[in-house]
């Protein structure tokens, strides 16, 4: 299994910029959730999908902040236009939906920094 | 997160020695999730602990849920030089939405020879 996979591991941008982040989940998880971290606020959830539709966006920071998840093994956070204050790592994670298989994965995460 | 405090901020432990890390909540424990973060990468899944007086152990590493006092506690045995990072403690929202955590500030642990 090749975990959840996201997409750039880095990336620098102006501000103003649109930036545009990508996840795959684990094959056969229904739970797709993003979460950034900061030094400030440490971990925290943006928002968080179940069998490709938003359940909760409660965490997302503003309307510059957009996530989308067009099929199963796909999802993106945008952020348009992107501010030095959005500089985060950001993380997607995945689950299963059924029983005890309760153990969320996460990736890499992608460092974001916008100057 | 106030909600979820953990507890040391940071620790030093010499190779060899034992150390814990707790994670007290003032709101109701649904289900506690404890993961591992090196720099640079993402977390790691290490225990989740769902019933009051459940206790787990992987390899070295055990952890226990108490239920009553809304806590937990990460217990290392002979601590290796590959037990070096931040330990997350994640608290599960409501009980439908496991996944939708809420986490704590992190221990960083730092293992010296």
């Amino acid at each position: 299994d090749a975990g959840v996979i996201q997409s750039p591991r880095h990336e620098v941008t102006e501000m103003g910029q649109e930036v545009t982040l990508r996840c795959k989940p684990i094959s056969g998880h229904d739970y797709l959730f993003w979460y950034r971290q900061t030094m400030m606020r440490g971990l925290e959830l943006l928002i968080y999908f179940n069998n490709n539709v938003p359940i909760d966006d409660s965490g997302m920071p503003e309307d510059r902040f957009s996530a989308k998840m067009p099929n199963a093994s796909f999802s993106t956070l945008k952020i348009q236009p992107s501010e030095p204050r959005d500089s985060a790592v950001y993380f997607c994670a995945s689950r299963a939906g059924l029983g005890s298989r309760k153990k969320l994965f996460f990736g890499s995460g992608t460092q974001l920094s916008v100057l | 997160s106030q909600e979820l405090e953990q507890s040391p901020q940071s620790l030093i432990v010499q190779e060899g020695k034992n150390l814990t890390i707790n994670c007290t909540s003032s709101k109701t424990l649904y289900g506690l999730y404890w993961y591992k973060q090196k720099y640079g990468e993402g977390l790691i899944f290490l225990m989740m602990l769902q019933k009051g007086g459940e206790e787990k152990s992987h390899e070295k590493i055990t952890a226990k849920l108490d239920e009553k006092k809304q806590q937990s506690s990460l217990h290392i045995t002979a601590s290796q030089p590959s037990h070096a990072g931040i330990y997350l403690c994640g608290r599960a929202m409501t009980t439908d939405s496991w996944g939708k955590l809420q986490f704590g500030a992190g221990t960083q642990v730092v293992v010296t020879p």
